[in-house]
């Protein structure tokens, strides 16, 4: 499967316990892409990173979040200390450049559940 | 301050009729626009896009217009077909800033 990959796909904490999640774009792709979706909500922009990285974080709240794109391996994105209103759907999207006519390619997400 | 917009949460629409889905949006600097298929428990699915500079892109079944004077684009789809049910959602982006902004959805239902 040469898709975008996002683990796990479901994920359960508990308030106040970390929450990391994984994912690895397709191959060939350098641009990676985070999205939170709420319920009856379309998705919204956290962070753009390219390898090594962050290029855009402006829809990333200031604190207890944060994103990776390693050299090798997955792209992370981190919540520390989770809150109840962190529980939402979270999706990863690579493209191959970050040029118009190269459209993001998603992942099937990450379902974040905070007890 | 919802950049785009899709007003109609849901659309029913008879197998072999065409389905038309719409977006609005309010910032003039979008240049490029996009339609994502989404089925539950799935990532939204890249269908057609269009660039500002063109009114029209087709691409089989699917055609999207955009009316920049209106700040309106459409998703045409002939004809529907039951497998066509899923939420649809419209994406915009802007310049160097790559990030998509997105409409909130249109869950298209397409009857047998």
């Amino acid at each position: 499967n040469a898709g975008v990959m996002q683990n796990p796909r479901h994920l359960v904490r508990r308030r106040g316990q970390e929450a990391r999640l994984r994912c690895s774009p397709m191959k060939g792709h350098s641009h990676v892409y985070w999205y939170r979706q709420l319920p009856e909500e379309g998705l919204k922009f956290m962070v753009y990173l390219q390898k090594e990285n962050i290029i855009d974080e402006s829809g990333m709240p200031k604190e207890r979040f944060s994103a990776e794109f390693p050299k090798e391996g997955p792209s992370i994105l981190r919540i520390q200390q989770v809150v109840r209103g962190d529980s939402a759907a979270y999706f990863c999207a690579s493209s191959r450049e970050a040029i118009s006519n190269q459209p993001q390619h998603f992942g099937d997400g990450t379902r974040l559940s905070i007890l | 301050d919802q950049q785009v917009k899709q007003n109609s949460p849901s659309l029913s629409v008879q197998e072999g009729r065409i389905s038309i889905l719409n977006c609005d949006y309010t910032n003039s600097m979008f240049d490029y626009f996009l339609w994502y298929k989404k089925y539950p428990a799935e990532g939204p699915t890249f269908l057609i896009s269009i660039s500002s500079i063109k009114d029209k892109n087709e691409d089989g079944r699917f055609t999207v217009f955009l009316n920049k004077s209106a700040k309106h684009l459409s998703l045409h789809i002939v004809p529907s077909q039951p497998g066509d049910s899923a939420v649809y959602f419209c994406a915009a982006s802007s310049g160097s800033a790559r990030q998509l902004t997105f409409g909130s959805g249109t869950q298209l239902t397409v009857l047998p």
